[in-house]
């Protein structure tokens, strides 16, 4: 079965330096990849996605992902982290040959210290 | 542009209690889904439907109906609430399958808490 790993369940980075989130993925198949961002009493917003083409994708906001298959991974950067973007993160998979289902990892709540 | 409008915000109900959790759509939308968030967990998918009429299971849809009768709307029924189901639920709504690269469009969801 389909799985998604965020290894981090919180970092804490001062305002101003950069910013790595990590998944990973278990699937069978080309998959494709998303990061949403949830403030505090808000749904998700979709920061970016990837689906094919270009492995280093851009996001709103300033973020940016890379997938890399060997690693089956698609890591969530952003080089000059704002207090605006303390938040959760959630990575999520989905793919056509497992249907109409998308799996998300457990998230990863980001804290900026000033 | 309401986009994803979920109702209510916040309900609290007894063990054993019915309701129904409201999730309407204004972007002709053929696939909506309900998930719901619990701490550590990330979103489960509960129930979803690839169209008016046309439902099936999520990841976790024990003790939970959906129906489908538009486009609009998809509601999440509880049917007797219990302790564990205090979770918040969250509708989306997107153009294609999941399983596709169409993003999901989340409403702000709904907290529910039952005693």
């Amino acid at each position: 079965a389909q799985s998604v790993t965020q290894p981090d369940i919180h970092i804490t980075v001062s305002e101003g330096a950069s910013l790595e989130l990590r998944c990973n993925y278990s699937y069978g198949a080309t998959p494709y990849l998303f990061w949403y961002v949830q403030s505090p009493g808000q749904g998700l917003q979709l920061l970016l996605k990837y689906f094919s083409g270009d492995t280093l994708v851009q996001g709103i906001k300033g973020f940016e992902a890379e997938f890399k298959r060997s690693q089956s991974s698609f890591n969530l950067r952003k080089p000059s982290v704002h207090w605006s973007d303390a938040a959760e993160y959630f990575c999520a998979v989905g793919a056509r040959e497992y249907g109409n289902k998308l799996v998300f990892g457990a998230g990863t709540i980001l804290r900026v210290k000033s | 542009n309401a986009g994803v409008t979920q109702t209510p915000k916040f309900q609290v109900l007894k063990t054993g209690q019915s309701m129904t959790l409201q999730c309407a759509q204004d972007m002709n939308h053929e696939y909506m889904s309900w998930y719901r968030q619990d701490p550590g967990m990330g979103l489960r998918l509960i129930h979803y439907s690839v169209g008016a009429g046309i439902t099936d299971q999520g990841e976790v849809p024990n003790g939970y109906n959906v129906s489908r009768s538009t486009t609009e709307d998809f509601p999440l029924r509880l049917l007797s609430a219990a302790p564990s189901q205090t979770s918040v639920y969250f509708c989306a709504s997107s153009t294609g399958t999941f399983g596709s690269n169409q993003p999901q469009h989340f409403g702000d969801g709904t907290r529910l808490s039952i005693l």
